[in-house]
């Protein structure tokens, strides 16, 4: 079946623009991750959907990044106002939350490169 | 708050040879734990898992791992390395079971595998 799809591959934007990143879970996945990984490093947590709401926003770095999951399904991650360090690769997970021990599909992501 | 160690950045080890890839772990509760492997240019995949069954855990393409909660460990073997082995490898621990919940990430091993 279909694995976890992100869109775009790749990104590059202007210091200061608008991004916006797609995530498309597993059908009938309820959970949603969002992980940022950065050169060099594991993938960092940044948000948890259960359903439509953002069940854990801890790993959100500031208040330009904002997740939104309206129908329960796609997911869409925002950045307002790009700086060169949020340059990384994005991933997104889902997961059929409800039966343990919750393995994470990972999704290619998309790789964010602002210039 | 949990945590992980990945010991070595780097290991590189003869085709036919045992891997070995080291994880320590810090947590608060009962961990679940986890291996994943990144292929260049491809999403996260899981290897294994551990959630507090079988302290000895077998998973995919010949890998295990063997939790040790008297040395808070978690390291990976492989009796004999393939060239396609050569990837890194992130061990991953998450608190919960029985909800989901976000993962940590160690920093990576790169494995290396040469003939």
């Amino acid at each position: 079946g279909a694995g976890v799809s992100q869109t775009p591959s790749n990104k590059v934007t202007e210091k200061g623009k608008y991004v916006e990143l797609r995530c498309d879970p597993i059908s009938g996945h309820t959970a949603l991750y969002w992980y940022r990984q950065s050169l060099g490093q594991g993938p960092e947590f940044l948000i948890y959907f259960q359903g439509t709401g953002a069940a854990d926003d801890s790993g959100l770095p500031n208040d330009r990044f904002f997740a939104v999951r309206p129908e329960g399904s796609v997911s869409t991650l925002k950045i307002q106002r790009t700086e060169r360090g949020d340059s990384a690769v994005y991933l997104c997970a889902s997961s059929l939350a409800g039966t343990s021990p919750y393995e994470q599909y990972f999704g290619p992501g998309t790789r964010l490169t602002v210039t | 708050a949990q945590s992980v160690t990945q010991l070595d950045s780097h290991v590189s080890v003869s085709e036919g040879t045992p891997v070995l890839l080291r994880c320590n772990y810090s947590s608060s509760y009962s961990p679940s734990l986890f291996w994943y492997v990144q292929h260049p240019n491809k999403g996260l995949q899981l290897l294994l898992k551990y959630t507090s069954a079988a302290t000895l855990v077998k998973g995919i393409n010949g890998f295990e791992a063997e939790f040790k909660k008297s040395e808070t460990s978690f390291h990976l073997t492989k009796p004999s390395a393939h060239m396609s082995d050569a990837a890194e490898y992130f061990c991953v621990v998450s608190d919960l079971t029985g909800t989901a919940s976000k993962l940590t990430f160690g920093t990576g091993t790169r494995l290396q595998v040469t003939l």
